[in-house]
């Protein structure tokens, strides 16, 4: 049973650059999530997508923004690259929020270095 | 404030030892919490999840909710040099229609031979 995967693993981009990263959750899970983690913090939530809508969103201005595709994976998408964006962007997968099932499983993440 | 606080360590014992690792939350909306271990430019491997109050324990872990004071714990027994990672608490809630979780900064711990 694959895990959470995520695409690609590393990627360095330049500023004002837009970046696509990718997402497919574990078999049986049809929620994704997004978060950002800086070095030597803790994740910050981006944004849920359930059945293709963006569920809940954290505080995150809109050149993020995300997309789910009928198979539940998932994009993230940055646009106008900042240097502040460098980060590991880790993706996490769960069952749908209401069912009882709040586990959220993680990706090994995309290390984004922004130049 | 963060609504999460966690000591960023780092922590270092010997091996064997028992180790405590410890946050402190501020939402009372807050339902379930976890523990999460991570290794090095690694994803987050979940650990422990619970949702009430009491003990929890699995094999050498026992994760510890009292909502009464807003306090969590993870405790490791007979801690081994594998153990060495950064450890993170995360709390959530069914709020705005999602379960978004709320992550302390992590502990980072060393175990040493």
């Amino acid at each position: 049973d694959a895990g959470v995967t995520q695409s690609p693993t590393h990627l360095i981009k330049t500023r004002g650059q837009q970046v696509t990263l990718r997402c497919s959750p574990k078999s049986g899970h049809d929620t994704v999530s997004w978060y950002q983690q800086a070095l030597g913090q803790g994740p910050q939530f981006i944004f849920q997508y359930y059945e293709e809508e963006e569920r809940q969103r954290g505080n995150f201005p809109d050149r993020f923004s995300g997309h789910q595709f009928p198979n539940y994976s998932s994009e993230l998408n940055v646009n106008a690259l900042l240097l502040g964006d460098s980060a590991l962007y880790l993706c996490a997968s769960s069952p749908q929020p209401t069912s009882g099932g709040n586990e959220q499983f993680f990706g090994p993440g995309t290390r984004l270095t922004v130049l | 404030q963060k609504e999460v606080e966690q000591d960023p360590g780092p922590l270092s014992v010997p091996e064997g030892a028992i180790v405590s690792l410890n946050c402190t939350y501020s939402n009372s909306a807050f339902q379930y919490f976890m523990w999460y271990r991570q290794y090095s430019r690694k994803g987050p491997e979940l650990l422990m999840y619970t949702y009430s109050s009491g003990n929890k324990e699995d094999g050498r872990f026992t994760a510890q909710v009292d909502k009464s004071s807003k306090y969590i714990s993870l405790f490791i027994r007979d801690s081994q040099p594998s153990d060495s990672a950064t450890y993170l608490c995360a709390t959530g809630g069914l709020t705005g229609g999602g379960n978004k979780l709320t992550f302390g900064t992590g502990t980072q711990l060393k175990v040493e031979l």
